[in-house]
């Protein structure tokens, strides 16, 4: 595809549950990112993938929070037991790429909005 | 630890009136800087970035920003807005040759407002 495709758009869920959240990056992107975006609030940085290496996951603010990425494309970023702190956007972003920003910037999805009732 | 603040939560402008969104940043070199977009409903678009060189760089849609580093600000500033710019605009920091966007630091967001 042309950009960042996150899927879904939208997602109510009940505290408690488990949700998934999936992201396809721009095809030939090695890297990809995945942050999340709190109302009033700047992005956070929750995950990075860089080929077949190693994720940085220090950014993930607890157990309950895991992503994977198959096949070094699509991710999948994974939230057990969701709590109403947990709603937010959560936004992934891929670079052609690293390091991510000197000469391949970030493109961004159109994110997925998390509400947790 | 680097940080970014932008003073402005939200700014209403007159189109075709002048736009400037403050952007200030706390590192202890001289860092890549960032603006971004972001419209309802989208991800973020990068309007422009600096990292070198001339200290007032142009962006995309008519965007500029200029680097100050006496008063560690980096400024977006546009002379005419357009209705189509109401969004959200994100400063973002990042160390010179940075790795990885695991050190992006995003400051908070300016809603723009744009009246007819």
């Amino acid at each position: 595809g042309a950009g960042v495709s996150q899927s879904p758009s939208n997602k109510v869920t009940e505290k408690g549950k488990d949700v998934e959240l999936r992201c396809d990056p721009i095809s030939g992107h090695t890297a990809l990112y995945w942050y999340r975006q709190s109302l009033g609030q700047g992005l956070e940085f929750l995950i990075y993938f860089q080929g077949n290496s190693a994720p940085d996951k220090s950014g993930l603010p607890s157990d309950r929070f895991s992503a994977e990425r198959t096949g070094g494309s699509v991710s999948t970023l994974t939230i057990q037991r969701t709590q109403q702190e947990d709603s937010a956007v959560y936004l992934c972003a891929s670079s052609r790429s690293a390091p991510g920003l000197n000469n391949s910037p970030l493109h961004f999805g159109n994110g997925t909005r998390l509400t947790v009732t | 630890a680097q940080s970014v603040t932008q003073p402005d939560i939200h700014i209403t402008v007159s189109e075709g009136a002048s736009l400037e969104l403050r952007c200030n940043y706390s590192y202890g070199a001289t860092p890549y800087l960032f603006w971004y977009v972001q419209s309802p409903g989208q991800g973020l678009q990068l309007l422009l970035k600096y990292f070198s060189g001339d200290t007032l760089v142009q962006g995309i849609k008519g965007f500029e920003a200029e680097f100050k580093r006496s008063q560690s600000s980096f400024n977006l500033r546009k002379p005419s807005v357009h209705w189509s710019d109401a969004a959200e605009y994100f400063c973002a920091v990042a160390p010179l040759f940075s790795g990885s966007a695991r050190q992006l630091t995003f400051g908070s967001g300016t809603q723009l407002t744009v009246l007819p």
